[in-house]
C-alpha cells in the first residue's frame, strides 16, 4: 500500500543553518505530495505542497521539489529561525486511495 | 480561506461520560471531513471518512459504536466519545475537504482543525 518514509528526529539546529527533512514514498499511480507543519499545542497546517513531478512547492522559505524518479519530497530551508521549531509532517493522497497518508513527523528544534 | 475550527478545544470528563467534539468548515463547503486521532510524539492516525448525508467509513480497529460520528451539513461534523475511559484520552483533529477549487481553497487538499485535546479521568 501507499506509504510516507520521514528521517527520524529530533532534529536540533542553531539559529539560521541550513535544514533538510528527508521524505520518501510509495504510491500507486501519480499522487499530490504535501509538508504540514504542527507547532506545539496546535493542530495541523499545509505548508506547501506539489500535485505533479518536477513541481516545486514553497512556502515561508520553505521549498520541497516532487521527484518522481527519486519518488522524494525533501524539505528544505536555507536558514532556519527559533519559531520554525515545531513538528513536521510528510504527505501523500491520490495514489490507491484518496486517503491522506502521514509519515511519523520530524521535530525541529531550533536554538538561538 | 480555508479556516476549520474545533470545539472545543479542551474538555475532561469523568470515565463512563460522552463527549462531543464539533468540527466545522467556516469558509468553505466540505462534502468530507475526516477525524484523526494524535498520541503523544507519534502520527496522526485516521480514524474514519465522513461524508455529508451519509454514514462515516471507519478504518480498521476503530469501534463505530464508541467514536460516533455524523456529518449534517456541508460544514458541520461531529465525533462522540461514548463511554469515554482513560484510554481514549488523546488529541482528536478532525479536517476538512472542499467540494471545490475555489480562490485559495482547494479541492485537493485537507485543512485541519487546530484539534481537541480530551482527558478522561
Amino acid at each position: 500500500g501507499d506509504s510516507v518514509t520521514q528521517m527520524e528526529g529530533p532534529v536540533t539546529l542553531s539559529e539560521e543553518a541550513f535544514l533538510t527533512i528527508n521524505c520518501t514514498y510509495t504510491a500507486t499511480g501519480y499522487p499530490s505530495l504535501f509538508w504540514y507543519v504542527q507547532y506545539p499545542g496546535e493542530g495541523l497546517q499545509l505548508l506547501l505542497k506539489a500535485t505533479k513531478a518536477d513541481d516545486k512547492g514553497s512556502n515561508k522559505g520553505f521549498e520541497a521539489t516532487y521527484r518522481k524518479e527519486t519518488t522524494s519530497f525533501h524539505l528544505e530551508k536555507g536558514s532556519v529561525q527559533v519559531s520554525d521549531s515545531a513538528v513536521y509532517f510528510c504527505a501523500l493522497s491520490g495514489g490507491a486511495t484518496n486517503k491522506l497518508i502521514f509519515g511519523t513527523g520530524t521535530l525541529l528544534a531550533v536554538q538561538p | 480561506g480555508a479556516v476549520v475550527s474545533q470545539h472545543p478545544s479542551r474538555v475532561i470528563c469523568k470515565s463512563g461520560t460522552s463527549v462531543k467534539i464539533e468540527c466545522r468548515s467556516l469558509d468553505f463547503q466540505a462534502t468530507t471531513m475526516f477525524w484523526y486521532r494524535q498520541f503523544p510524539k507519534k502520527s496522526l492516525m485516521l480514524m474514519a471518512t465522513s461524508n455529508e448525508g451519509s454514514k462515516a467509513t471507519y478504518e480498521q480497529g476503530v469501534e463505530k459504536d464508541k467514536f460516533l460520528i455524523n456529518h449534517a451539513s456541508l460544514t458541520l461534523s461531529t465525533l462522540t466519545v461514548t463511554s469515554a475511559h482513560p484510554e481514549d484520552s488523546s488529541f482528536y483533529i478532525c479536517s476538512a475537504k472542499s467540494i471545490r477549487t475555489s480562490g485559495v481553497v482547494s479541492g485537493e487538499t485537507q485543512y485541519f482543525g487546530p484539534g481537541t485535546r480530551l482527558l478522561v479521568l
